[in-house]
């Protein structure tokens, strides 16, 4: 199974500023075939489901902010809040889709300072 | 629009089985797999596995191996999941979610259903 591993577990940010976060796949999650990163980041409040972010790295889904961008590839991932929205208050995980088992990262709480 | 509408809150007691339904509405049910996910009071998500809505072929983690069952019934476009042999470990929210087919990313997501395992 491919282990993901966020950092840091969680995040205290304030209003307007910056959040970061690191994933780690202990295998590469990159298709040579059609060159995609099977990576995905979810947004997660509690009471509700998850909600994609970005898929393949990279991409943003359909209504999703901009102040959302995920970049890497390979092994090696990260998904930046430019200016956290109070909103923005809660567990991210990235998720990797190369293959099954599809596994997800511990999660990281973000918390508004 | 797109919908996953899930069953409801369910209890059982250690040892009974649970069977969760997902309704799927908006789109072409075979183009897409259903996956089940879950999360423990605390903890984070767990891929349990998934049902190819067309083939009805499943992959399960090995965790869930020998006590899960992932179904669908395509004429009602609706997927199941049951667990057997039930735990207070089991308690969870339970969700079902679509990925195109494929391997493609799980973008909407039931509603989770709640299943409390205690005696």
């Amino acid at each position: 199974d491919i282990v993901m591993t966020q950092s840091p577990d969680s995040l205290s940010v304030s209003l307007g500023e910056r959040a970061t976060i690191n994933c780690k796949s202990s295998q590469s999650v990159l298709y040579s075939y059609n060159n995609k990163d099977y990576l995905a980041w979810f947004q997660h409040k509690p009471g509700q489901p998850p909600k994609l972010l970005i898929y393949w790295a990279s991409t943003r889904e359909s209504g999703v902010p901009d102040r959302f961008s995920g970049v890497g590839s390979g092994t090696d991932f990260t998904l930046t809040i430019s200016s956290l929205q109070a909103e923005d208050a809660a567990v991210y995980y990235c998720q990797q889709y190369r293959s099954a088992p599809r596994t997800f990262g511990q999660g990281t709480k973000v918390e508004i300072k | 629009q797109v919908h996953l509408v899930q069953s409801g809150v369910e209890v059982k007691k250690p040892g009974a089985s649970v069977k969760v339904s997902c309704k799927a509405s908006g789109y072409t049910f075979s183009d897409y797999f259903i996956h089940w996910v879950r999360q423990a009071p605390g903890q984070g998500l767990e891929w349990m596995g998934r049902i190819d809505s067309k083939s009805g072929g499943t992959i399960y983690t090995q965790n869930f191996q020998g006590r899960v069952s992932m179904t669908r019934d395509t004429s009602i476009t609706t997927a199941y999941m049951e667990l057997t042999s039930l735990t207070s470990d089991d308690t969870a929210v339970y969700f079902c979610s679509r990925g195109e087919s494929p391997g493609g990313a799980n973008d909407y997501w039931g509603q989770g259903t709640l299943v409390t395992v205690s005696s």
